[in-house]
């Protein structure tokens, strides 16, 4: 069966500090991965998303980034967060080639001060 | 006007009714129709899909499919406090990825 991983759980970052977040899935091979946020009572807003290793695609042209350096690992980068960045971030995951059915992580809660 | 459109509720119902959940979406091109529930802190998990039109049911959830009327609905049969929790629906437009409404919150009243 597939699972997927995100850490960590939660993180309190100052405003100006760099971030990064990962996510990895178990189970499936080159599966599509989407990075979403959720601000607090909104819904999933698509940051990016990503077919295979190294091929990103941005929806949101922010200071936020994205890498696929293995087939099964995605993360999430900032070099200088903002204020407004806090957030829930969700990875998901679908098979490869559908962009359907998608299972998401845990998430990852970030509070940026 | 909003890709996929949701009322934000809450909706409220008492325990053992049934709740019914409404979501509409603006691209006829749209193929495969997804509902998500979601609890307070928690990330979204995947309850049906469907398809075609009409209805498909799983156990006490009943998804209803319109593509006429561009309109999908989530219906909860004996309603549990368990239940409350907030509901995403969502669309594939046949792009990159699924477009998702902003969620229904329900809450099941013992």
């Amino acid at each position: 069966s597939q699972t997927i991983h995100q850490w960590p759980a939660t993180l309190v970052q100052p405003v100006g500090s760099p971030l990064s977040l990962e996510c990895t899935v178990e189970g499936t091979s080159n599966p599509n991965l989407y990075w979403y946020r959720q601000a607090a009572g909104r819904g999933l807003q698509l940051l990016f998303y990503s077919v295979g290793i190294g091929q990103i695609s941005s929806e949101v042209p922010q200071n936020l980034s994205a890498s696929r350096p293995q087939d099964r690992q995605f993360i999430l980068s900032s070099k200088k967060l903002l204020l407004s960045d806090s957030g829930f971030y969700l990875c998901a995951w679908s098979y490869s080639g559908s962009t359907d059915t998608q299972y998401f992580g845990p998430g990852t809660r970030l509070t940026v001060l | 006007q909003k890709e996929v459109e949701q009322n934000s509720g809450p909706l409220s119902v008492p325990e053992g009714a049934i709740a019914s959940l409404n979501c509409t979406y603006s691209d006829r091109g749209s193929q495969s129709f997804f509902w998500y529930r979601q609890y307070s802190g928690k990330s979204p998990e995947l309850i049906m899909f469907i398809y075609s039109n009409g209805d498909k049911e799983d156990g006490r959830f009943t998804a209803q499919l319109n593509k006429a009327s561009q309109y999908v609905s989530l219906l909860i049969r004996d309603s549990q406090p368990s239940d409350s929790a907030t509901y995403l629906c969502a669309v594939n437009p046949g792009r990159r990825a699924l477009t998702f409404g902003s969620g229904t919150r329900l809450q099941v009243q013992p």
